[in-house]
C-alpha cells in the first residue's frame, strides 16, 4: 500500500530563517508528487508538483522542492520566510497508473516566529 | 476567473436535521471532488465525478451521505440525517482532466451538528 509521511507536525522558525519541511512516500510503482498549502480558514492550493524531469521543482511564493528517488523523499524547501508564509503544508503523491487519486500527508503546521 | 465556488461557508444544525452543501466548479472542468477535513483524520477523499458521473464512491462513510452532480456545474453532498460526528469542515475540489493531480479547491463550508 502507499503511504505519505510528513515527519513534523509543527515547524516553528524565526521570519527570515530558511525552512524544510520533509515528505517521504512509499510506493511500489512511479508516483508524482505535488506539495500543497492552507492558509487559515482557506482551501487548498497547490505550491508546486514534479510530474518528470529535473528532480528540482520550483514553485510560487519562492518555495522549491527536491525529488529524491532513492531516499523517496519530496522535501520542501524556502531560503528565507516571511510572515505571509503561515501555513499547513500538505504534501500528497499520485499513482501514476491511477488516473485521479491522490494520497494525502497527515500535514505539517508552519509556525512563523517574529 | 472565478474559483470553485461553496456554499454556505459556515453551518450549523441539530442532529438529525438534513444537511444540503452546494458547489459550483470551475467551468470546463471534467474532475470533481468532494473531501471532508477534520483534526483526527486529515483529509478524506469521500466521492470523484468525471464528466458528471460518479467514479468512486467508496470514500462516502454511510448510508446517510449522498452526492449528485446532475450537471456539469453543479453538484451537492447531502447529510441526511446528520449526526454530531458529522462535524468537519468540507471540501469541494474541480480539476481540468482527470489524473493531473493539480486540484483546484473551494473555501470549504465548515459544518457543525449539535
Amino acid at each position: 500500500a502507499q503511504s505519505v509521511t510528513q515527519l513534523d507536525s509543527q515547524v516553528p522558525v524565526f521570519e527570515e530563517a530558511p525552512v524544510e519541511l520533509r515528505c517521504n512516500y512509499s510506493s511500489s510503482v512511479s508516483v508524482y508528487l505535488f506539495w500543497y498549502v492552507q492558509y487559515p480558514n482557506q482551501g487548498l492550493q497547490l505550491l508546486l508538483k514534479y510530474l518528470s524531469g529535473s528532480t528540482l521543482v520550483k514553485g510560487i511564493n519562492g518555495f522549491e522542492a527536491e525529488f529524491n528517488k532513492s531516499q523517496t523523499s519530496f522535501h520542501l524547501r524556502k531560503p528565507s520566510v516571511h510572515i505571509s508564509d503561515t501555513a499547513e503544508y500538505f504534501c500528497a503523491v499520485s499513482l501514476m497508473d491511477s488516473n485521479y487519486q491522490l494520497i494525502w500527508g497527515a500535514g505539517t503546521k508552519l509556525i512563523i516566529k517574529p | 476567473d472565478a474559483g470553485v465556488i461553496q456554499s454556505p461557508r459556515h453551518e450549523v444544525t441539530e442532529m438529525g436535521q438534513e444537511v444540503t452543501l452546494r458547489c459550483k466548479p470551475i467551468s470546463g472542468h471534467n474532475s470533481l471532488f468532494w473531501y471532508r477535513q477534520t483534526m483526527m483524520r486529515g483529509l478524506e477523499l469521500l466521492i470523484y465525478f468525471n464528466n458528471n458521473v460518479p467514479i468512486d464512491d467508496s470514500g462516502m462513510p454511510e448510508d446517510r451521505f449522498s452526492a449528485k452532480m446532475p450537471n456539469a456545474s453543479f453538484s451537492t453532498l447531502k447529510i441526511q440525517p446528520s449526526e454530531p460526528r458529522d462535524s468537519a469542515v468540507y471540501f469541494c475540489a474541480s480539476s481540468i482532466r482527470t489524473g493531473t493531480g493539480e486540484l483546484f479547491f473551494g473555501e470549504g463550508s465548515r459544518l457543525t451538528v449539535l
